[in-house]
Protein backbone atom coordinates (compact mmCIF):
# COMPACT_ATOMS: atom_id res chain seq x y z
CA UNK A 1 0.00 0.00 0.00
CA UNK A 2 1.10 3.32 -0.54
CA UNK A 3 2.72 5.52 2.44
CA UNK A 4 2.45 9.24 2.88
CA UNK A 5 5.28 10.78 5.40
CA UNK A 6 5.00 13.56 7.22
CA UNK A 7 7.10 15.26 10.31
CA UNK A 8 5.41 14.75 13.66
CA UNK A 9 5.69 18.56 14.38
CA UNK A 10 6.73 21.85 12.59
CA UNK A 11 6.88 25.05 14.65
CA UNK A 12 6.79 28.89 13.27
CA UNK A 13 7.31 32.16 14.18
CA UNK A 14 4.24 34.51 13.76
CA UNK A 15 4.67 36.31 10.69
CA UNK A 16 7.42 34.09 9.51
CA UNK A 17 7.16 31.40 6.76
CA UNK A 18 6.06 27.42 7.51
CA UNK A 19 6.57 24.43 5.32
CA UNK A 20 5.27 20.93 5.55
CA UNK A 21 6.39 18.16 3.69
CA UNK A 22 4.86 15.04 2.32
CA UNK A 23 6.95 11.97 1.17
CA UNK A 24 6.27 9.63 -1.11
CA UNK A 25 7.41 7.18 -3.80
CA UNK A 26 7.10 9.41 -6.94
CA UNK A 27 4.56 11.30 -5.04
CA UNK A 28 5.08 13.84 -8.48
CA UNK A 29 2.96 11.58 -10.40
CA UNK A 30 -0.19 12.25 -8.07
CA UNK A 31 -2.59 14.88 -6.78
CA UNK A 32 -1.84 15.73 -3.45
CA UNK A 33 -4.73 17.60 -1.38
CA UNK A 34 -4.21 18.99 2.04
CA UNK A 35 -6.45 19.44 5.15
CA UNK A 36 -5.81 21.68 8.28
CA UNK A 37 -7.79 20.34 11.17
CA UNK A 38 -7.90 22.24 14.47
CA UNK A 39 -8.75 20.73 17.62
CA UNK A 40 -11.98 18.55 18.11
CA UNK A 41 -13.03 20.28 14.69
CA UNK A 42 -13.31 18.24 11.43
CA UNK A 43 -10.96 18.73 8.93
CA UNK A 44 -11.16 21.35 6.12
CA UNK A 45 -9.65 21.06 2.61
CA UNK A 46 -6.84 24.14 2.63
CA UNK A 47 -5.22 23.10 -1.05
CA UNK A 48 -6.31 20.12 -3.50
CA UNK A 49 -4.52 19.39 -6.92
CA UNK A 50 -1.44 20.08 -5.49
CA UNK A 51 -1.73 23.77 -5.43
CA UNK A 52 -5.34 25.12 -6.20
CA UNK A 53 -7.27 26.58 -2.89
CA UNK A 54 -10.48 26.43 -2.52
CA UNK A 55 -12.95 29.55 -2.04
CA UNK A 56 -12.53 31.07 1.43
CA UNK A 57 -9.10 29.60 2.01
CA UNK A 58 -6.26 32.64 2.53
CA UNK A 59 -3.59 32.63 -0.23
CA UNK A 60 -0.85 32.82 2.03
CA UNK A 61 -1.58 28.89 1.70
CA UNK A 62 0.34 27.20 -1.39
CA UNK A 63 0.93 23.72 -2.67
CA UNK A 64 3.31 22.21 -4.97
CA UNK A 65 4.72 18.99 -5.34
CA UNK A 66 7.65 17.05 -7.13
CA UNK A 67 9.51 13.93 -6.87
CA UNK A 68 9.19 12.48 -4.21
CA UNK A 69 8.12 15.33 -2.08
CA UNK A 70 4.98 17.12 -1.66
CA UNK A 71 4.81 20.74 0.28
CA UNK A 72 2.26 22.86 1.91
CA UNK A 73 3.56 26.65 2.69
CA UNK A 74 1.35 28.67 5.03
CA UNK A 75 3.03 32.47 4.71
CA UNK A 76 3.14 35.03 7.04
CA UNK A 77 2.26 32.61 10.05
CA UNK A 78 -0.67 34.14 12.14
CA UNK A 79 -2.13 32.18 15.53
CA UNK A 80 -5.15 30.82 14.17
CA UNK A 81 -2.90 28.52 11.81
CA UNK A 82 -1.45 26.41 14.88
CA UNK A 83 -3.76 23.02 13.18
CA UNK A 84 -3.03 19.99 12.50
CA UNK A 85 -2.14 19.36 8.63
CA UNK A 86 -2.50 16.03 6.74
CA UNK A 87 -1.74 15.47 2.76
CA UNK A 88 -3.89 13.34 1.26
CA UNK A 89 -3.72 11.16 -2.32
CA UNK A 90 -5.73 8.85 -4.55
CA UNK A 91 -4.26 5.80 -5.26
CA UNK A 92 -5.16 4.33 -8.43
CA UNK A 93 -2.46 1.78 -9.06
CA UNK A 94 -3.87 -1.25 -7.80
CA UNK A 95 -6.73 -3.03 -8.62
CA UNK A 96 -9.06 -1.06 -6.10
CA UNK A 97 -8.37 2.82 -5.73
CA UNK A 98 -8.20 3.93 -1.93
CA UNK A 99 -7.58 7.63 -0.63
CA UNK A 100 -4.36 7.85 1.56
CA UNK A 101 -3.92 10.18 4.40
CA UNK A 102 -0.46 11.17 5.58
CA UNK A 103 0.82 10.66 9.19
CA UNK A 104 -0.17 14.56 9.88
CA UNK A 105 2.21 16.89 11.27
CA UNK A 106 1.57 19.66 14.35
CA UNK A 107 2.03 23.15 13.40
CA UNK A 108 2.73 24.92 16.36
CA UNK A 109 3.11 28.97 16.86
CA UNK A 110 5.48 30.32 19.01
CA UNK B 1 -24.17 25.09 1.39
CA UNK B 2 -23.34 21.23 1.33
CA UNK B 3 -23.94 19.67 5.06
CA UNK B 4 -23.02 16.54 6.50
CA UNK B 5 -24.38 15.36 9.84
CA UNK B 6 -23.62 11.71 11.37
CA UNK B 7 -25.96 10.02 13.82
CA UNK B 8 -25.50 6.97 15.87
CA UNK B 9 -24.85 5.20 18.61
CA UNK B 10 -22.05 6.70 20.49
CA UNK B 11 -21.07 2.96 22.61
CA UNK B 12 -21.20 -0.33 20.95
CA UNK B 13 -20.27 -3.27 22.38
CA UNK B 14 -17.29 -5.47 21.53
CA UNK B 15 -18.20 -7.74 19.02
CA UNK B 16 -21.30 -6.29 17.85
CA UNK B 17 -21.98 -3.99 14.69
CA UNK B 18 -21.32 -0.30 14.19
CA UNK B 19 -23.90 1.42 12.60
CA UNK B 20 -23.76 5.34 11.92
CA UNK B 21 -25.93 7.08 9.18
CA UNK B 22 -24.93 10.20 7.35
CA UNK B 23 -27.74 12.84 6.36
CA UNK B 24 -26.88 14.86 3.39
CA UNK B 25 -28.49 18.54 3.13
CA UNK B 26 -28.17 21.55 0.41
CA UNK B 27 -27.45 18.75 -1.96
CA UNK B 28 -29.13 15.98 -3.74
CA UNK B 29 -27.01 12.73 -3.43
CA UNK B 30 -28.81 11.32 -6.36
CA UNK B 31 -27.34 14.49 -8.33
CA UNK B 32 -24.02 12.79 -8.73
CA UNK B 33 -20.57 12.89 -6.49
CA UNK B 34 -19.48 10.60 -4.23
CA UNK B 35 -19.45 9.90 -0.59
CA UNK B 36 -17.10 8.80 2.02
CA UNK B 37 -16.09 7.51 5.78
CA UNK B 38 -13.00 8.58 7.24
CA UNK B 39 -12.11 7.96 10.94
CA UNK B 40 -9.73 9.50 13.59
CA UNK B 41 -8.72 7.00 16.73
CA UNK B 42 -8.49 9.25 19.86
CA UNK B 43 -4.74 11.42 19.21
CA UNK B 44 -4.10 9.87 16.11
CA UNK B 45 -4.22 10.23 12.52
CA UNK B 46 -7.40 10.19 9.66
CA UNK B 47 -8.34 6.40 8.30
CA UNK B 48 -10.47 5.87 4.58
CA UNK B 49 -13.07 3.45 5.53
CA UNK B 50 -15.24 3.30 2.46
CA UNK B 51 -16.75 5.26 -0.29
CA UNK B 52 -20.30 5.31 -2.47
CA UNK B 53 -21.57 6.47 -5.53
CA UNK B 54 -25.05 7.35 -5.58
CA UNK B 55 -25.60 4.72 -8.10
CA UNK B 56 -24.52 2.38 -4.95
CA UNK B 57 -20.70 1.54 -6.24
CA UNK B 58 -18.94 1.19 -3.32
CA UNK B 59 -14.57 1.16 -2.56
CA UNK B 60 -13.41 -0.39 0.83
CA UNK B 61 -10.18 0.10 2.15
CA UNK B 62 -8.66 -3.24 2.23
CA UNK B 63 -7.76 -3.35 5.54
CA UNK B 64 -11.13 -3.06 6.96
CA UNK B 65 -13.33 -4.53 3.30
CA UNK B 66 -14.55 -8.02 5.12
CA UNK B 67 -16.07 -6.00 8.13
CA UNK B 68 -17.49 -2.83 6.06
CA UNK B 69 -21.02 -2.14 4.36
CA UNK B 70 -21.90 1.12 2.83
CA UNK B 71 -25.45 1.84 1.57
CA UNK B 72 -26.72 5.07 -0.09
CA UNK B 73 -30.47 6.14 0.29
CA UNK B 74 -31.31 7.95 -2.35
CA UNK B 75 -35.09 9.06 -1.26
CA UNK B 76 -34.17 9.70 2.85
CA UNK B 77 -30.73 11.78 0.97
CA UNK B 78 -28.05 9.78 3.54
CA UNK B 79 -25.60 7.40 3.31
CA UNK B 80 -24.78 4.90 5.78
CA UNK B 81 -22.00 2.73 7.55
CA UNK B 82 -22.09 -0.58 9.16
CA UNK B 83 -18.93 -1.92 10.46
CA UNK B 84 -18.54 -5.54 12.50
CA UNK B 85 -17.46 -7.33 15.01
CA UNK B 86 -15.53 -4.52 16.29
CA UNK B 87 -13.25 -4.02 18.75
CA UNK B 88 -11.80 -1.65 20.88
CA UNK B 89 -9.23 -0.57 18.07
CA UNK B 90 -12.55 0.41 16.31
CA UNK B 91 -13.03 3.24 18.86
CA UNK B 92 -12.78 6.74 16.31
CA UNK B 93 -14.31 9.74 15.69
CA UNK B 94 -16.05 8.70 12.73
CA UNK B 95 -17.03 11.27 9.86
CA UNK B 96 -18.62 11.66 6.66
CA UNK B 97 -17.58 13.85 3.49
CA UNK B 98 -18.53 14.59 -0.05
CA UNK B 99 -15.97 13.43 -2.27
CA UNK B 100 -15.43 16.30 -5.42
CA UNK B 101 -13.35 15.58 -8.38
CA UNK B 102 -10.57 17.59 -10.53
CA UNK B 103 -9.98 15.88 -13.69
CA UNK B 104 -7.32 13.06 -12.70
CA UNK B 105 -8.24 12.78 -8.66
CA UNK B 106 -10.62 12.84 -5.83
CA UNK B 107 -10.50 15.18 -2.30
CA UNK B 108 -12.98 15.23 0.52
CA UNK B 109 -14.37 19.01 0.27
CA UNK B 110 -17.62 19.07 2.58
CA UNK B 111 -17.06 16.81 5.98
CA UNK B 112 -19.41 16.20 9.05
CA UNK B 113 -18.73 17.67 12.38
CA UNK B 114 -18.01 13.89 13.39
CA UNK B 115 -19.21 11.51 16.17
CA UNK B 116 -17.28 9.39 18.39
CA UNK B 117 -17.90 5.88 18.50
CA UNK B 118 -16.33 3.98 21.77
CA UNK B 119 -16.37 0.52 21.67
CA UNK B 120 -16.70 -0.89 25.05
CA UNK B 121 -18.48 -3.56 27.18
Amino acid sequence: SYVLTQPPSVSVAPGQTARITCGGNNIGSKSVHWYQQKPGQAPVLVVYDDSDRPSGIPERFSGSNSGNTATLTISRVEAGDEADYYCQVWDSSSDHPYYVFGTGTKVTVL
Amino acid sequence: QVQLQESGPGLVKPSETLSLTCAVSGYSISSGYYWGWIRQPPGKGLEWIGSIYHSGSTYYNPSLKSRVTISVDTSKNQFSLKLSSVTAADTAVYYCARISSSLTDYYFDYWGQGTLVTVSS
